[in-house]
């Protein structure tokens, strides 16, 4: 059974670059076949997704947040992970990994969440 | 790219059965069947229920289907019950190599 968990700060202040990590357990991300997504959710408000990696470290990223979003993957941890830089507080988010098939595209496996607050 | 449309609630009585639509473009839901239906709950993650438009992954009800016909596709859940009550979120592949999703059905079993 696959299990993404995300870790990192609850707490950023504007400006400042949110970093958050996924940790994947239960499946390797080298195996291939898989995209690895960041999602965000705005307090009380719909989905977001932010951007993808793929195993071999090929990105793509929304476009509406292109400029200010990197995503890397370290296979050594099995983990992958998200940069968003300049933030304000409308990043303030629940950020979500997920995992999707190559071939269905649809999100199978999520991590549980984690709330990032921006604020000074 | 635009949020996909979807109305913001639905309600039916236990044992009914309800239809959730999600209107996108040629340039996602027309144009791929690549669209995929969420449920989830206050506080928790997404679960994936449909995928490719009418598929359900192992361990999801055959109260659950899902149908598109050109720019909308569809989620219907038969015989409601309780436990069904959660919020509904579609998702599209999209010509643009991304993802675009509704803005969520807040679904209310009477």
């Amino acid at each position: 059974q696959v299990q993404l968990q995300e870790s990192g700060p609850g707490l950023v202040k504007p400006s400042q670059t949110l970093s958050l990590t996924c940790t994947v357990s239960g499946g390797s991300i080298s195996s291939g076949g898989y995209y690895w997504s960041w999602i965000r959710q705005h307090p009380g408000k719909g989905l977001e997704w932010i951007g993808y990696i793929y195993y071999s470290g090929s990105t793509y990223y929304n476009p509406s947040l292109k400029s200010l979003v990197t995503i890397s993957v370290d296979t050594s941890k099995n983990q992958f992970s998200l940069k968003l830089s300049s933030v304000t507080a409308a990043d303030t988010a629940v950020y979500y990994c997920a995992r999707s098939s190559t071939v269905t595209t649809s999100f199978d496996y999520w991590g549980q969440g984690t709330l990032v607050t921006v604020s000074s | 790219q635009s949020a996909l449309t979807q109305p913001a609630s639905v309600s039916g009585s236990p044992g009914q059965s309800i239809t959730i639509s999600c209107t996108g473009t040629s340039s996602d839901v027309g144009g791929y069947n690549y669209v995929s239906w969420y449920q989830q709950h206050p506080g928790k993650a997404p679960k994936l229920m449909i995928y490719d438009v009418s598929n359900r992954p192992s361990g999801v009800s055959n109260r659950f289907s899902g149908s598109k016909s050109g720019n909308t596709a569809s989620l219907t859940i038969s015989g409601l019950q309780a436990e069904d009550e959660a919020d509904y979120y579609c998702s599209s592949y999209t010509s643009s190599s991304n993802w675009v999703f509704g803005g969520g059905t807040k679904l209310t079993v009477l």
